[in-house]
């Protein structure tokens, strides 16, 4: 039970370059998350799908793109990275009947 | 505007050295809130959640109460294994359990020293 897992675990980009961050769960929970942490900043929501075949924006949606792959998949991508996307990305996953919420590693992304 | 407002940012101890940690919010109708540890490099791990006023939960060294305005996460005789950020996190109003989205604090990151 390897519980929410992503790749990369480290990226380094050069400004316009593309990519995608991919998550996966295995507690067939129906709600997935993406976050992006910053120092000061604390953890803030970039999208999420609160089921399979659904995606909504979070706070800070602005630059990024999401696929809701299936119910253990959710993909996060970055069409032309910028340096102001530089920090670690978290995706968590949570059952969809409670708050708890379950996460990943994290990718550091420097973008340069 | 829900707000979650976590102090202090950084609290050094000395083994030992009881003390707290403090999350405070500003979501009315609150709907649960929920602590984390996250230690360096890794991903906020879950410890508690609290619902309502004079809730308390324990869990080794650790014990979190909860007000109707805010929670304390009480350290006693911390060890040096206990150093990491705890952060802090509710439901934001008229939010659903359906789509499970959470308001996180900036998190307290303490260190014990031995």
């Amino acid at each position: 039970n390897a519980g929410v897992t992503q790749t990369p675990k480290f990226q380094v980009l050069k400004t316009g370059q593309s990519m995608t961050l991919q998550c996966a769960q295995d507690m067939n929970h129906n709600s997935m998350y993406w976050y992006r942490q910053d120092p000061g900043m604390g953890l803030r929501l970039i999208y999420y799908s609160a089921s399979e075949g659904t995606t909504d924006k979070g706070e800070v949606p602005n630059g990024y793109n999401v696929s809701r792959l299936n119910k253990r998949e959710f993909s996060l991508r970055l069409e032309s990275a910028a340096p102001s996307q530089t920090s670690v990305y978290f995706c968590a996953s949570g059952s969809g009947n409670s708050y708890e919420q379950y996460f990943g590693p994290g990718t550091r992304l420097t973008v340069t | 505007e829900d707000q979650v407002t976590q102090s202090p940012e950084a609290l050094r101890l000395q083994e030992g050295e009881s003390s707290s940690l403090n999350c405070s919010y500003t979501v009315s109708g609150l709907r649960g809130l929920f602590w984390y540890r996250q230690d360096p490099g890794k991903g906020p791990e879950f410890l508690f959640t609290l619902y309502s006023a004079g809730e308390e939960k324990e869990k080794e060294r650790l014990k979190a109460t909860l007000t109707k305005k805010e929670s304390f996460l009480h350290i006693t005789a911390p060890k040096p294994e206990d150093s990491a950020t705890y952060l802090c996190a509710v439901p934001p109003k008229g939010g659903s359990s359906n789509t499970g989205k959470l308001i996180f604090g900036q998190g307290t990151t303490l260190q014990v020293k031995p």
